[in-house]
Protein backbone atom coordinates (compact mmCIF):
# COMPACT_ATOMS: atom_id res chain seq x y z
CA UNK A 1 0.00 0.00 0.00
CA UNK A 2 0.73 4.00 0.13
CA UNK A 3 1.20 4.23 3.64
CA UNK A 4 1.74 1.77 6.59
CA UNK A 5 -1.70 0.50 7.64
CA UNK A 6 -3.32 -0.72 10.61
CA UNK A 7 -6.23 -1.85 12.15
CA UNK A 8 -8.09 -1.84 14.14
CA UNK A 9 -7.94 2.34 14.90
CA UNK A 10 -10.16 1.96 17.88
CA UNK A 11 -10.30 -0.74 19.98
CA UNK A 12 -12.53 -0.52 23.63
CA UNK A 13 -12.68 -3.77 25.23
CA UNK A 14 -12.76 -5.41 29.04
CA UNK A 15 -10.15 -5.99 31.23
CA UNK A 16 -8.61 -9.30 31.12
CA UNK A 17 -10.22 -9.79 27.09
CA UNK A 18 -7.12 -10.34 24.77
CA UNK A 19 -6.66 -7.95 21.80
CA UNK A 20 -4.56 -8.18 18.61
CA UNK A 21 -3.56 -5.28 16.77
CA UNK A 22 -2.57 -5.46 13.18
CA UNK A 23 -0.04 -3.73 10.89
CA UNK A 24 0.55 -3.88 7.19
CA UNK A 25 3.84 -1.76 6.53
CA UNK A 26 4.67 -0.14 3.19
CA UNK A 27 5.69 -3.00 0.62
CA UNK A 28 9.02 -3.72 0.52
CA UNK A 29 10.12 -2.32 3.45
CA UNK A 30 12.34 -4.65 5.22
CA UNK A 31 11.95 -3.53 8.82
CA UNK A 32 8.72 -3.20 11.31
CA UNK A 33 8.54 -1.15 14.89
CA UNK A 34 5.79 -1.23 17.36
CA UNK A 35 5.74 1.38 19.61
CA UNK A 36 3.32 2.66 22.17
CA UNK A 37 2.49 6.32 22.71
CA UNK A 38 0.73 7.78 25.83
CA UNK A 39 -1.41 11.06 25.13
CA UNK A 40 1.22 13.79 25.39
CA UNK A 41 4.24 11.78 25.28
CA UNK A 42 6.44 10.45 22.94
CA UNK A 43 6.56 6.38 21.29
CA UNK A 44 7.89 4.53 23.26
CA UNK A 45 9.67 1.13 21.92
CA UNK A 46 8.28 -2.01 21.95
CA UNK A 47 9.73 -4.12 19.62
CA UNK A 48 10.95 -4.75 16.27
CA UNK A 49 11.45 -6.99 13.21
CA UNK A 50 13.68 -7.57 9.92
CA UNK A 51 11.84 -9.42 7.62
CA UNK A 52 10.43 -12.08 9.96
CA UNK A 53 13.06 -12.36 12.47
CA UNK A 54 12.28 -10.34 15.79
CA UNK A 55 15.30 -8.44 16.67
CA UNK A 56 14.83 -6.62 19.68
CA UNK A 57 11.86 -6.76 22.23
CA UNK A 58 13.33 -5.34 24.83
CA UNK A 59 10.97 -2.78 25.57
CA UNK A 60 7.58 -4.94 25.61
CA UNK A 61 6.46 -4.16 28.87
CA UNK A 62 5.81 -7.77 30.54
CA UNK A 63 4.95 -11.15 29.39
CA UNK A 64 1.73 -10.35 28.29
CA UNK A 65 2.77 -8.22 25.38
CA UNK A 66 3.90 -10.52 22.22
CA UNK A 67 4.46 -9.69 18.44
CA UNK A 68 5.18 -12.01 15.14
CA UNK A 69 5.84 -11.26 11.61
CA UNK A 70 5.27 -14.71 10.43
CA UNK A 71 6.29 -14.09 6.31
CA UNK A 72 7.79 -10.77 7.03
CA UNK A 73 5.13 -8.81 5.93
CA UNK A 74 1.97 -8.25 7.88
CA UNK A 75 2.34 -7.48 12.09
CA UNK A 76 0.12 -8.30 14.71
CA UNK A 77 1.05 -7.26 18.10
CA UNK A 78 -0.84 -9.14 20.90
CA UNK A 79 -2.33 -8.05 24.20
CA UNK A 80 -3.31 -11.30 26.68
CA UNK A 81 -5.23 -10.61 29.45
CA UNK A 82 -5.51 -6.52 28.97
CA UNK A 83 -5.46 -4.27 32.17
CA UNK A 84 -6.55 -0.75 32.14
CA UNK A 85 -2.76 -0.01 32.21
CA UNK A 86 -2.44 -0.92 28.48
CA UNK A 87 -4.62 1.85 27.30
CA UNK A 88 -2.66 3.63 24.55
CA UNK A 89 -1.95 4.49 21.31
CA UNK A 90 -0.19 1.86 19.35
CA UNK A 91 1.71 3.04 16.34
CA UNK A 92 3.57 0.95 13.59
CA UNK A 93 6.47 1.76 11.56
CA UNK A 94 8.20 0.66 8.82
CA UNK A 95 11.77 1.33 7.05
CA UNK A 96 13.00 0.73 3.72
CA UNK A 97 16.66 0.19 4.57
CA UNK A 98 18.42 0.40 7.06
CA UNK A 99 22.29 -0.51 5.88
CA UNK A 100 23.10 3.30 5.28
CA UNK A 101 22.04 4.21 8.83
CA UNK A 102 19.43 6.48 8.68
CA UNK A 103 17.01 4.59 9.81
CA UNK A 104 13.87 6.73 8.06
CA UNK A 105 10.73 5.21 9.88
CA UNK A 106 7.15 5.52 8.20
CA UNK A 107 4.68 5.88 10.99
CA UNK A 108 1.22 4.32 10.18
CA UNK A 109 -2.05 6.34 12.12
CA UNK A 110 -2.15 3.79 15.32
CA UNK A 111 -4.67 1.76 16.96
CA UNK A 112 -6.16 3.42 19.74
CA UNK A 113 -6.88 0.96 22.78
CA UNK A 114 -8.91 1.57 25.47
CA UNK A 115 -9.34 -0.91 28.20
CA UNK A 116 -11.98 -0.63 30.66
CA UNK B 1 14.27 3.64 28.62
CA UNK B 2 14.29 7.47 28.49
CA UNK B 3 18.14 8.44 27.01
CA UNK B 4 16.74 11.24 25.26
CA UNK B 5 15.59 14.48 27.09
CA UNK B 6 13.36 17.31 25.22
CA UNK B 7 12.60 20.69 26.26
CA UNK B 8 10.32 22.72 26.40
CA UNK B 9 7.25 20.68 27.08
CA UNK B 10 5.29 23.90 25.25
CA UNK B 11 5.88 26.48 23.14
CA UNK B 12 4.46 29.63 21.99
CA UNK B 13 5.35 31.58 19.01
CA UNK B 14 4.45 34.60 16.76
CA UNK B 15 4.13 33.91 13.50
CA UNK B 16 7.58 35.22 11.61
CA UNK B 17 9.30 34.45 14.77
CA UNK B 18 11.79 31.27 15.57
CA UNK B 19 11.13 28.72 17.36
CA UNK B 20 14.25 26.61 19.28
CA UNK B 21 13.29 23.11 20.40
CA UNK B 22 16.16 21.62 22.26
CA UNK B 23 17.45 17.54 22.96
CA UNK B 24 20.13 16.17 25.43
CA UNK B 25 21.52 12.42 25.25
CA UNK B 26 23.35 10.56 27.02
CA UNK B 27 24.48 7.18 25.21
CA UNK B 28 27.77 8.47 23.18
CA UNK B 29 27.51 5.43 20.72
CA UNK B 30 23.91 7.58 18.87
CA UNK B 31 25.38 8.53 15.58
CA UNK B 32 21.81 9.42 14.17
CA UNK B 33 19.59 12.15 15.70
CA UNK B 34 16.38 12.74 13.58
CA UNK B 35 13.39 15.52 14.18
CA UNK B 36 9.94 14.20 13.64
CA UNK B 37 6.46 16.17 13.52
CA UNK B 38 2.88 15.03 14.38
CA UNK B 39 -0.23 16.93 13.35
CA UNK B 40 -2.91 15.97 15.80
CA UNK B 41 -4.46 12.82 14.26
CA UNK B 42 -1.39 11.39 12.76
CA UNK B 43 1.85 9.22 12.76
CA UNK B 44 5.29 11.17 13.58
CA UNK B 45 6.84 12.00 10.27
CA UNK B 46 10.29 12.58 9.37
CA UNK B 47 11.38 16.31 9.38
CA UNK B 48 14.92 16.60 9.17
CA UNK B 49 18.02 14.42 10.47
CA UNK B 50 21.62 15.31 10.99
CA UNK B 51 25.02 12.56 12.43
CA UNK B 52 27.72 13.93 14.32
CA UNK B 53 30.26 14.53 11.54
CA UNK B 54 28.41 18.10 10.89
CA UNK B 55 27.51 20.63 13.67
CA UNK B 56 24.85 22.09 11.37
CA UNK B 57 21.84 20.96 8.99
CA UNK B 58 19.86 23.30 6.67
CA UNK B 59 16.84 21.98 4.91
CA UNK B 60 14.54 25.59 4.13
CA UNK B 61 13.30 27.25 7.08
CA UNK B 62 14.49 24.21 9.46
CA UNK B 63 17.83 23.62 10.95
CA UNK B 64 19.64 21.26 13.23
CA UNK B 65 22.30 22.69 15.17
CA UNK B 66 24.24 19.78 16.99
CA UNK B 67 26.75 19.73 19.50
CA UNK B 68 28.69 16.73 20.03
CA UNK B 69 30.86 18.01 22.87
CA UNK B 70 27.85 18.61 25.10
CA UNK B 71 25.78 15.49 23.76
CA UNK B 72 22.96 18.19 22.74
CA UNK B 73 21.13 19.12 19.91
CA UNK B 74 18.58 21.59 18.57
CA UNK B 75 15.56 22.29 15.92
CA UNK B 76 15.53 26.00 14.64
CA UNK B 77 12.18 26.47 12.63
CA UNK B 78 12.57 30.00 11.58
CA UNK B 79 9.88 32.81 10.05
CA UNK B 80 7.59 30.54 11.98
CA UNK B 81 4.20 30.32 10.68
CA UNK B 82 0.80 28.55 11.79
CA UNK B 83 0.93 25.53 10.01
CA UNK B 84 4.31 24.82 11.68
CA UNK B 85 1.88 24.54 14.78
CA UNK B 86 2.27 20.46 15.67
CA UNK B 87 4.16 18.27 17.93
CA UNK B 88 7.95 18.45 17.91
CA UNK B 89 10.24 14.77 18.64
CA UNK B 90 13.88 14.80 19.05
CA UNK B 91 15.32 10.84 18.58
CA UNK B 92 18.63 9.08 18.54
CA UNK B 93 19.63 5.81 17.57
CA UNK B 94 22.74 3.70 17.09
CA UNK B 95 23.63 2.03 14.27
CA UNK B 96 20.64 2.11 12.34
CA UNK B 97 18.99 0.46 15.64
CA UNK B 98 15.64 1.12 16.97
CA UNK B 99 15.17 4.69 17.82
CA UNK B 100 14.82 6.25 21.23
CA UNK B 101 12.36 9.11 20.98
CA UNK B 102 11.67 12.31 23.60
CA UNK B 103 8.88 13.67 25.11
CA UNK B 104 7.83 15.86 22.57
CA UNK B 105 7.47 19.99 22.68
CA UNK B 106 3.84 21.11 21.23
CA UNK B 107 4.61 23.86 19.59
CA UNK B 108 1.75 26.62 18.58
CA UNK B 109 2.46 29.66 16.62
CA UNK B 110 0.12 32.17 16.57
CA UNK B 111 -1.10 34.74 13.64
Amino acid sequence: GAGVSQSPRYKVTKRGQDVALRCDPISGHVSLYWYRQALGQGPEFLTYFNYEAQQDKSGLPNDRFSAERPEGSISTLTIQRTEQRDSAMYRCASSQDRTSGANVLTFGAGSRLTVL
Amino acid sequence: QQQVKQSPQSLIVQKGGISIINCAYENTAFDYFPWYQQFPGKGPALLIAIRPDVSEKKEGRFTISFNKSAKQFSLHIMDSQPGDSATYFCAASRKSDKLIFGTGTRLQVFP
